[in-house]
């Protein structure tokens, strides 16, 4: 059973529309990770957020945008996304703040339409 | 050069044999080294993590890592079916940055 727990599992959205993907870690891990993952290639790095810091990577758009409520939560806000922004949304967990063994929740599979 | 690379596969070994994978990596001061499984629509799951030279065993898994040459591996001993994924090296670097490599497919076959 993953620690790492993961909504909506499925999600379909036009490009006008505003979602929310959330994910939550039960494990008092103190950094929190949002990757994007498309099909036959490995996960791309979105988001860190670590003892409260962000760190971003500098390719991903603005119409992306992370929220951390507390440490045990990270949200992903959408927002006019485009089609090529379908992919599976993988919430990650570590301990520590080296980006260290990381424990990932199941995803959220997002089609944009 | 990629900081990670992996022999994309597909791997295909038959039922009780011996995978090895392979990962080569282009940062001498790496310090972190990890292994997921990823099976088809799902998320990576971490196998194992080695951080000195030498070998790692856990059950059937031994993990393999040589800094001199800069390359860490996976055996699978007595492979099973369900060992079917694609298998994901990642590394972290001396600056702190977390990569995966292209992942290697393997299939054993019954």
């Amino acid at each position: 059973d993953t620690e790492v727990t993961q909504t909506p599992k499925h999600l379909v959205m036009g490009m006008t529309n505003k979602k929310s993907l959330k994910c939550e870690q039960h494990m008092g891990h103190r950094a929190m990770y949002w990757y994007k993952q498309k099909a036959k290639k490995p996960p791309e790095l979105m988001f860190v957020y670590s003892y409260e810091k962000l760190s971003i990577n500098e390719s991903v758009p603005s119409r992306f945008s992370p929220e951390c409520p507390n440490s045990s939560l990270l949200n992903l806000h959408l927002h006019a996304l485009q089609p090529e922004d379908s992919a599976l949304y993988l919430c990650a967990s570590s301990q520590g703040t080296g980006m260290g063994e990381q424990y990932f929740g199941p995803g959220t599979r997002l089609t944009v339409t | 050069q990629k900081e990670v690379e992996q022999n994309s596969g597909p791997l295909s070994v038959p039922e009780g044999a011996i995978a090895s994978l392979n990962c080569t990596y282009s940062d001498r001061g790496s310090q972190s080294f990890f292994w997921y499984r990823q099976y088809s629509g799902k998320s990576p799951e971490l196998i194992m993590s080695i951080y000195s030279n030498g070998d790692k065993e856990d059950g059937r898994f031994t993990a393999q890592l040589n800094k001199a040459s800069q390359y860490v591996s996976l055996l699978i001993r007595d492979s099973q079916p369900s060992d079917s994924a694609t298998y994901l090296c990642a590394v972290i670097s001396w600056g702190n940055q977390f990569y995966f490599g292209t992942g290697t497919s393997l299939t054993v076959i019954p």
